[in-house]
């Protein structure tokens, strides 16, 4: 069984919608949440950490259900230049797990 | 922008060769990582390490040794590259303040 798993989409939506993203995870000691935005053959960037309780940066808002092992994202308002892959990793330890990522594309 | 430099960017080399995937980050980071990643699917740890001195295996690291003489250098090594290996190798070090790993521009290799 995969640590993290990610629907890979993907998502096609028109600018301005709003779209989410969820990923679950296998290691129930866990600690450590985030999300990473992957460019079309760039390296992966940090977009956000994950907290149990929930957090928001503009338009992004990021959710943790620790008894589910879930993790989504939310993205309002879309931006053409939303459109990358969103990779979940978790880190119940020494390393880092990356979900395959969710592939999205911003339409005009 | 990340402090961190990985050479070479693009890479063709034959089967059999030794080559040596280089990688420096200039923030002080004590922890980084090697992760091999194919098109469209999940970055894999190869090989991680905690400070200098130290390196660890990851899920993926049988065909590869890495050395940490330096806080700033973490080369890794092919040491027989085969077809297999053709792929994108990202090199990270992790910041405990801030709990971001930072990635370098990664290394596209291909085996002939």
């Amino acid at each position: 069984r995969k640590e993290v798993e990610q629907d890979p989409g993907p998502f096609n939506v028109p600018e301005g919608a709003t779209v989410a993203f969820n990923c679950t995870y296998s290691n129930s000691a866990s600690q450590s949440f985030f999300w990473y935005r992957q460019d079309c053959r760039k390296e992966p960037k940090l977009l956000m950490s994950v907290y149990s309780s929930g957090n928001e940066d503009g338009r992004f808002t990021a959710q943790l259900n620790r008894a589910s092992q879930y993790i989504s994202l939310l993205i309002r308002d879309s931006k053409l230049s939303d459109s990358a892959t969103y990779l979940c990793v978790v880190n119940p330890g020494n390393q880092f797990y990356f979900g395959t990522g969710t592939s999205l594309t911003v339409i005009p | 922008e990340a402090d961190i430099y990985q050479t070479p960017r693009y890479l063709v080399i034959g089967t059999g060769k030794k080559i040596t995937l280089e990688c420096s980050q200039t923030m002080g980071h004590d922890k980084m990582y090697w992760y091999q990643q194919d098109p469209g699917m999940e970055l894999h740890l190869i090989h991680y390490s905690y400070g200098v001195n130290s390196t660890e295996k990851g899920d993926l690291s049988s065909e590869s040794t890495v050395s940490r003489i330096r806080t700033e250098h973490f080369p890794l090594t092919l040491e027989s590259a085969r077809p297999s290996h053709t792929s994108q190798y990202l090199c990270a070090s992790f910041a405990d303040s801030s709990y971001e790993q930072y990635f370098g521009p990664g290394t596209r290799l291909t085996v002939t």
